[in-house]
């Protein structure tokens, strides 16, 4: 059964940069045709794509956050990770990580497994 | 990237039927089957509940179904349970090659 989990420091000051990883169990980041994404959810508000990313490398990602974020595999660890440069109080939310269900005409279709999430704030 | 529209709330009593609607343009919800509904539970992570507009994936109660009207995408749940409370999101593919999700709509089941 294919499981993910999000990991990185809990706590982030302004202006640096928040880093995430997400370790896929039980299944391969190799996977032909799976992306893999982020997304998180800030506190009282709604959900947001953040970007996604093929083993191969090819990436989408959110335009409003597009000058701020990259992200990486590294499928010799079976992971896939997230920065996100300059960080403001803005940023402060729940991160999840999730895998995409593949479709034929474009990258994937819809979010169907999501690891836990992991509460991340930005403060001094 | 605008977000896709959806009520902020719904309610109604057990065993009722509830629709969530979802609004976008013809540049996502309208101009592609690619809308997904997702539920999360208080402090849990997001569960798909139905993909391409009408799919259920495996293990999801046949309660949950998904329609698709011109821009505007739904959700209906029937024989309201008070174990469907929770927040309900739907996201759609856009013609930028990006995922835009709605705001959200809690349910309340009365």
């Amino acid at each position: 059964q294919l499981q993910l989990q999000e990991s990185g420091p809990g706590l982030v000051k302004p202006s640096e940069t928040l880093s995430l990883t997400c370790t896929v169990s039980g299944g391969s980041i190799s996977s032909r045709s799976y992306y893999w994404g982020w997304i998180r959810r800030p506190p009282g508000k709604g959900l947001e794509w953040i970007g996604s990313i093929y083993y191969g490398g090819s990436t989408y990602y959110n335009p409003s956050l597009k000058s701020r974020v990259t992200i990486s595999v590294d499928t010799s660890k079976n992971q896939f990770s997230l920065r996100l440069s300059s960080v403001t109080a803005a940023d402060t939310a729940v991160y999840y990580c999730a895998r995409c269900l593949p479709a034929v005409a474009v990258a994937f279709r819809a979010f169907d497994i999501w690891g836990q999430g992991t509460m991340v704030t930005v403060s001094s | 990237q605008s977000a896709l529209t959806q009520p902020a709330s719904v309610s109604g009593s057990p065993g009722q039927s509830i629709t969530i609607s979802c609004t976008g343009t013809s540049s996502d919800v309208g101009g592609y089957n690619y809308v997904s509904w997702y539920q999360q539970l208080p402090g849990k992570a997001p569960k798909l509940m139905i993909y391409d507009v009408t799919n259920r994936p495996s293990g999801v109660s046949y309660r949950f179904s998904g329609s698709k009207s011109g821009n505007t995408a739904s959700l209906t749940i029937s024989g309201l349970q008070a174990e469907d409370e929770a927040d309900y999101y739907c996201s759609s593919y856009t013609s930028s090659s990006t995922w835009v999700f709605g705001g959200g709509t809690k349910l309340t089941v009365l």
